[in-house]
């Protein structure tokens, strides 16, 4: 069975750090690009990050650009994302997504973990 | 602009055909995904590209495109359709890789 699953989550005090995993199983994780997109409680979706099959490319969204920092280990089939700098904003349920390509340019997000809730408050 | 619009709130009778819509300019470049999202749930993928489904996704369920919108079609909808539902694309404006719109929650009457 295809399934990506988050850890990593919990509470942390406003400017602490965290870093979620997200373990993959089912497929040849090598060989996807992957995500990790967030949900504030109430709220809807927001990419976070990119990071393709090698980790030769990756990208940030302006809300985490210089506070989190994205990686994967293809030998252990495992995303992370490490943020450092939290704010109370940053609460969130965090997923992993793998990404699907089609086409020359376009993708879509075909297998999403269960999530992972990060909540900084003091 | 990176953003995608969606109307936050559409209702449909059972049985009957709704349309969810996203705009935005990136869709004039990119095609639309589409996303059902129930409470307590992760997103699932419904329609990606042109008018793709990926299994397990019922034939109800089917998207379209013209110029900046991109539309989400759910044709004789069920009371298992009602959900959030969101679009998302690569972003052509170069501030992010992929942006999502706001989501709409469709309520089944």
């Amino acid at each position: 069975e295809v399934q990506l699953v988050e850890s990593g989550g919990g509470l942390v005090q406003p400017g602490g750090s965290l870093r979620l995993s997200c373990a993959a199983s089912g497929f040849t994780f090598s060989s996807y690009s992957m995500n990790w997109v967030r949900q504030a409680p109430g709220k809807g979706l927001e990419w976070v990050s990119y990071i393709s099959s090698s980790s030769s490319t990756i990208y940030y969204a302006d809300s985490v650009k210089g506070r989190f920092t994205i990686s994967r280990d293809n030998a252990k089939n495992s995303l992370y994302l490490q943020m450092n700098s939290l704010r109370a904003e940053d609460t969130a349920v965090y997923y992993c997504a793998r990404t699907k390509f089609y086409g020359d340019y376009d993708g879509a997000f075909d297998i999403w973990g269960q999530g992972t809730m990060v909540t900084v408050s003091s | 602009s990176s953003e995608l619009t969606q109307d936050p709130a559409v209702s449909v009778a059972l049985g009957q055909t709704v349309r969810i819509t996203c705009q935005g300019d990136s869709l004039r470049s990119y095609y639309a995904s589409w996303y059902q999202q129930k409470p307590g749930q992760a997103p699932v993928l419904v329609i990606y590209g042109k008018n793709n489904r990926p299994s397990g996704i019922p034939d109800r369920f089917s998207g379209s495109s013209s110029g900046n919108t991109a539309s989400l079609t759910i044709t004789g909808a069920q009371a298992e359709d009602e959900a959030d539902y969101y679009c998302n694309s690569r972003d052509s404006s170069g501030n992010h890789f992929w942006v999502f719109g706001g989501g709409t929650k469709l309520t089944v009457l």
